[in-house]
Formats: structure tokens, sequence, C-alpha cells
């Protein structure tokens, strides 16, 4: 079974500038979650998608961050503009509908902001 | 509100010890369930294990065992016989039923040869 994948790996812009992360969750997965991790935290919830719709994006800096889920599979997260505080690993992750059920990440997007 | 605790910032063992991480979390609800995920230099996190809140029997797999008591809230997690391949970063986290996961900061593990 194919896991997360997640594109680019990394990604260096200046700040002002745009970016975006592209998520493909595994097969069959209808929640899909994107975090932010700062490097020597642990990762924090940005956005939940349950197939297209959001479930909670209450950690959402929604004045530049968006974050979209069409036909509820891939998904793409936007940062407009970046700061220097968004450098950091952007995981995505899906997990199914059960709360039983642990959720499966991607290798992540490293984001270097300058 | 739903909180998880991982005191130990950093440890540090040499190949072949024994070696545990805790986790603390708190939760009002009765239905809740606790994962461990590890996360090796690579950066991918890896799930480790799950348990339900009704399920406190200790779980062992491999090298790895897991153990969950309701009345301290906490879900710790022991290596034996650790080896470098073990290094990582270890995450505790916790979800209540139809909620989102909330991670506790990370245990970085360095296991030396």
């Amino acid at each position: 079974e194919a896991g997360v994948a997640q594109s680019p790996r990394y990604k260096i812009i200046e700040k002002r500038q745009s970016v975006a992360f592209w998520c493909n969750p595994i097969s069959g997965h209808a929640t899909l979650y994107w975090y932010q991790q700062i490097l020597g935290q642990g990762p924090k919830l940005l956005i939940q998608f349950q197939n297209n719709g959001v479930v909670d994006d209450s950690q959402l800096p929604k004045d530049r961050f968006s974050a979209e889920r069409l036909k509820g599979v891939d998904s793409t997260l936007k940062i407009q503009p970046a700061k220097l505080e968004d450098s950091a690993v952007y995981l995505c992750a899906s997990s199914s509908v059960l709360a039983s059920e642990g959720q499966y990440f991607g290798p992540g997007t490293r984001l270097t902001v300058t | 509100a739903q909180k998880v605790t991982q005191a130990q910032t950093e440890i540090s063992v040499v190949e072949k010890e024994d070696v545990t991480l805790d986790c603390v979390y708190e939760t009002r609800d009765t239905t809740y369930y606790l994962f461990w995920y590890k996360q090796p230099p690579s950066g991918e996190l890896v799930f480790l294990i799950r348990r339900n809140s009704f399920d406190e029997q200790n779980e062992i797999s491999g090298r790895y065992s897991w153990n969950f008591q309701k009345s301290t809230s906490s879900f710790n997690f022991t290596i034996t016989a650790s080896q470098v391949v073990d290094s990582a970063v270890y995450f505790c986290a916790l979800r209540r039923y139809g909620q989102n996961f909330v991670f506790g900061p990370g245990t970085r593990l360095s296991v030396l040869p």
C-alpha cells in the first residue's frame, strides 16, 4: 500500500513570497491533516479535512495560510506572504474516520524562509 | 482541555541498555486513544502503537513494550536492549473520540554505540 506522498521535500523562499505544498493521502483515507512542526517541537495541527470539508482549522493563521481539498483526495496548503517564523517542516497525514486508527504521515516539506 | 506531557526532553543511553520514555496525559473524556510515534533523523513520523482507554493491558512487540495506567494517566514506552537505530524523537499523542490528535513535545533518544 502506498504511503502519504508530499512534494516538494524542500523549499527555500524569501519572506513575503508565496509557496504551496501538495499532499496525496493513503487511498481510502477520508481524513487529511496538515501539521506545522517547528524544530524541537511536536507537530501542531493547522487544519483537518474530512473528505473535502474542513473539520478543524482553529490554529490556521488564516490571514496568510490557506488549504483546500477540492475532490476529497489531494490537498494543497499555501502560504502567502511567508514570514520568517513560517520556517518549519510541514507534515501531511491521513487516517480513516475511525478514532481508534492512528495517523500515517508523509515525509514532510522542509520550508526555509530567508 | 487535552494535554500531553513528556517530561524527558532528551535521554542518552549506551547500546543494550533498557530505556523508558514517560508520557502523562490529561483529558476529561472517558473514551480516548493514545499513540506513540517515532521520528527518526530522516524526519518522517512512524506510527508505533495505539491503545484505547478501555484496554489497560500492557503490550509487548519485540523489544518494545508499553505500560498504560489509567490511575496515573500515564502511557509509558520501554525499549529493551536499545540499539543505535532506536535513536530518534519519540512522540506520545492523545485523541479524543471524534477529535483530532494532540501531540506531546517529544523525547529525543540517543543510543550510543
